[in-house]
């Protein structure tokens, strides 16, 4: 039962444009969600992260966005940059329960 | 990553030995995670560790595999009777104390599991 899903196994953008990474949930018990960037050989690095009281988290050139009625949960990257080229995790947690539950990821690829 | 410190970072072990992995966490920290993660997979949670105590083991198989985070040095994740299936990335993750929201965990740079 894949509680977290992130859909887009990879996704290819221009340096420069706008990278849109998705991730759907089913489990409505969740409250705090979390991305991770992940290089190969290395373990994931924390991004940014929201919690359900809030739809939107901004820091520097990440956005997280959160629709809870649709359990939906999106990372904007902008300007992308070459060095954003890595694997995206999308988490989740629920209050009071610690251990993360993660999605699949996506590899982003930004193309110079 | 450098703050969460797991050894080593690859460990080939033949079927039927003892796997052993460490895990140190960020200084400050004493809540420990165990993760795995299988080629082209999500990471799956495993344990969830504070110093002398396990908090959940929900994500452990129930054979073979333990940990311990003891009063004094790492954590330890402790596989016995390996077999090819155990062969995967294991990450350690730290977090302060406190309440769980709020706090991401902070990963290490893993464990390469190889079952010959």
């Amino acid at each position: 039962d894949q509680q977290v899903k992130q859909n887009s196994p990879s996704l290819s953008v221009q340096e420069g444009r706008i990278s849109i990474l998705n991730c759907d949930y089913t489990n409505s018990m969740f409250d705090y969600f979390l991305w991770y960037k992940k290089y190969p050989a290395e373990g994931p690095t924390f991004l940014i992260s929201i919690s359900s009281i809030k739809d939107k988290n901004e820091d520097g050139r990440f956005t997280v966005f959160l629709n809870k009625s649709a359990k939906h949960l999106s990372l904007h990257i902008v300007p992308s940059q070459p060095g954003d080229s890595a694997v995206y995790f999308c988490a989740a947690s629920n209050f009071g329960n610690e251990k993360l539950t993660f999605g699949t990821g996506t590899r982003l690829t930004i193309i110079p | 990553n450098a703050g969460v410190m797991q050894n080593p970072r690859h460990l080939v072990r033949r079927r039927g030995q003892e796997a052993r992995l460490r895990c140190s966490p960020m200084k400050g920290h004493s809540h420990v995670y165990w993760y795995r993660q299988l080629p082209e997979e999500g990471l799956k949670f495993m344990v969830y560790l504070q110093k002398e105590n396990i908090i959940d083991e929900s994500g452990m198989p129930k054979e073979r595999f333990s940990a311990e985070f003891p009063k004094e040095g790492p954590s330890i994740l402790r596989i016995q009777q390996v077999v090819r299936g155990d062969s995967a990335a294991y990450f350690c993750a730290s977090s302060p104390p406190g309440q769980g929201i709020g706090q991401p965990q902070h990963f290490g740079d893993g464990t390469r599991l190889s079952i010959l």
